[in-house]
């Protein structure tokens, strides 16, 4: 079945770095578009970035542009998000998703000095 | 962007009553391929989203019988014929017409 695991999130002070990884199993990775959606305490859902199935063609929210690096590979099955420059209102928790129809447990990543 | 809204934002129902909620599209969510990439995703109190209807009315695996989708262009309604305990949570709609997917405000369906 398919599986989606998030890892790295954490407690980290405005401006700085986080790196979120999304191990991923149970079909075939590389076959798939993959996506970070997160989710603010109490909140909606927020679409954060897109990366084709080779990492050719990516997008980023506004929001986040300029900030975070979204990239794959594809031999180890893995999905990563770096997060530069945090601010208080990216502390969320983090989803991995195979397109949108498979999401992982999530992250948190707090952002708080 | 295309801004998803949805109605009701809260949505009381008593057990074994169908509850029916609305989300309508800022433009027309039809692609170019001729799809149209709107989905309802449910999301239980403490637990990840999950994919219930993709493509308007098609039920993700798993999913069951009691719940429905339907709409076209701009308006669409997820409808759940016998609600159940299990259902209670918050529900999206969202569009990936545009791979920078949008998501409805959610609506909360609780058990009167």
């Amino acid at each position: 079945q398919v599986q989606l695991v998030e890892s790295g999130g954490g407690l980290v002070k405005p401006g700085g770095s986080l790196r979120l990884s999304c191990a991923a199993s149970g079909f075939t990775f590389s076959d798939y578009y993959m996506s970070w959606i997160r989710q603010a305490p109490g909140k909606g859902l927020e679409w954060v970035s897109y990366i084709s199935t080779g990492g050719f063609t990516i997008y980023y929210a506004d929001s986040v542009k300029g900030r975070f690096t979204i990239s794959r590979d594809n031999a180890k099955n893995s999905l990563y998000l770096q997060m530069n420059s945090l601010r208080a209102e990216d502390t969320a928790v983090y989803y991995c998703a195979r397109r949108y129809d498979s999401w992982g447990q999530g992250t948190l990543v707090t952002v708080s000095s | 962007d295309i801004v998803m809204t949805q109605t009701p934002l809260s949505s009381p129902v008593t057990l074994g009553q169908p509850a029916s909620i609305s989300c309508r599209s800022s433009q027309s969510l039809v692609h170019s391929d001729g799809n149209t990439y709107l989905s309802w995703l449910q999301q239980r109190p403490g637990q990840p989203p999950r994919l219930l209807i993709y493509k308007i009315s098609n039920r993700f695996s798993g999913v069951p019988d009691r719940f429905s989708g339907s709409g076209a262009g701009t308006d669409f309604t997820l409808k759940i014929s016998r609600v159940e305990a299990e259902d209670v949570g918050v529900y999206y709609c969202m569009q990936a017409t545009q791979f920078m997917y949008t998501f409805g405000q959610g609506t909360k369906l609780e058990i009167k």
